[in-house]
């Protein structure tokens, strides 16, 4: 398995606090992604990172914020969380462009 | 707007049998095929890709058949086994747009012993 970890593996939060979810990577790969998966609708990106401090916008952004620092560590944030970010959230890391993703084993987030 | 449409939503095969599982998208533009497999409570795996410039990929029991000028892939499980209970999930990706990958919505696949 990839040298992936995901933290908290599970959490449940209300409506309007802040959260943040932690994924480490032990590979060294230079791009990290965060997917939300929801029923029906597979998984979609939120945001992803191609190198330290560069970051863009995937395909569902809005309400949320992602930081990398160092290039192990990305960072998801729900500024001020909504019972529609309710979802399991999961991180991938890839070599580069045209290599595979792989996907750690996700944090089931539950908004009240 | 789902650029990839995945069907059927679910499968149920007998011991032995095939599972056919079809994707079509609609971006020219991707250029990286892959299928995942995901197991409760963990993330997806992935199970084999290919690219546009191939027909056709065989690893083990799983092969990707691929139409570019229909724009359609489809993954074949021959010799289903019980332990291939899972959610397989297709996708498609372009390498100069970061590789970003555009899910199916995932097909539930019940291999019946």
């Amino acid at each position: 398995d990839a040298g992936i970890t995901q933290s908290p593996r599970h959490k449940v939060t209300e409506t309007g606090t802040p959260v943040t979810l932690r994924c480490h990577q032990t590979e060294n790969h230079r791009y990290m992604y965060w997917y939300r998966q929801d029923p029906g609708h597979g998984l979609r990106l939120i945001h992803y990172s191609y190198g330290v401090k560069d970051t863009d916008k995937g395909e569902v952004s809005d309400g949320y914020s992602v930081s990398r620092s160092k290039t192990e560590d990305f960072l998801l944030t729900l500024e001020s969380a909504t019972s529609s970010q309710t979802s399991v959230y999961f991180c991938a890391i890839s070599e580069g462009p045209g290599s595979a993703q792989h996907f750690g084993d996700g944090t089931r987030l539950s908004i009240l | 707007q789902q650029q990839v449409k995945q069907s059927p939503q679910s499968l149920i095969v007998q011991k032995g049998g095939i599972s056919i599982i079809n994707c079509a998208y609609e971006n020219t533009a991707f250029d990286y095929f892959p299928w995942y497999q995901q197991f409760p409570g963990k993330g997806p795996a992935l199970l084999i890709a290919i690219r546009p410039d191939v027909s056709e990929k065989k690893e083990g029991r799983f092969t990707i058949s691929f139409n570019k000028s229909a724009k359609q892939f489809s993954l074949h499980i021959m010799d289903s086994q019980p332990g291939d209970s899972a959610t397989y999930f297709c996708a498609a990706s372009m390498r100069a747009a970061g590789n970003k990958l555009t899910f199916g919505g995932g097909t539930r696949v019940l291999v019946k012993p």
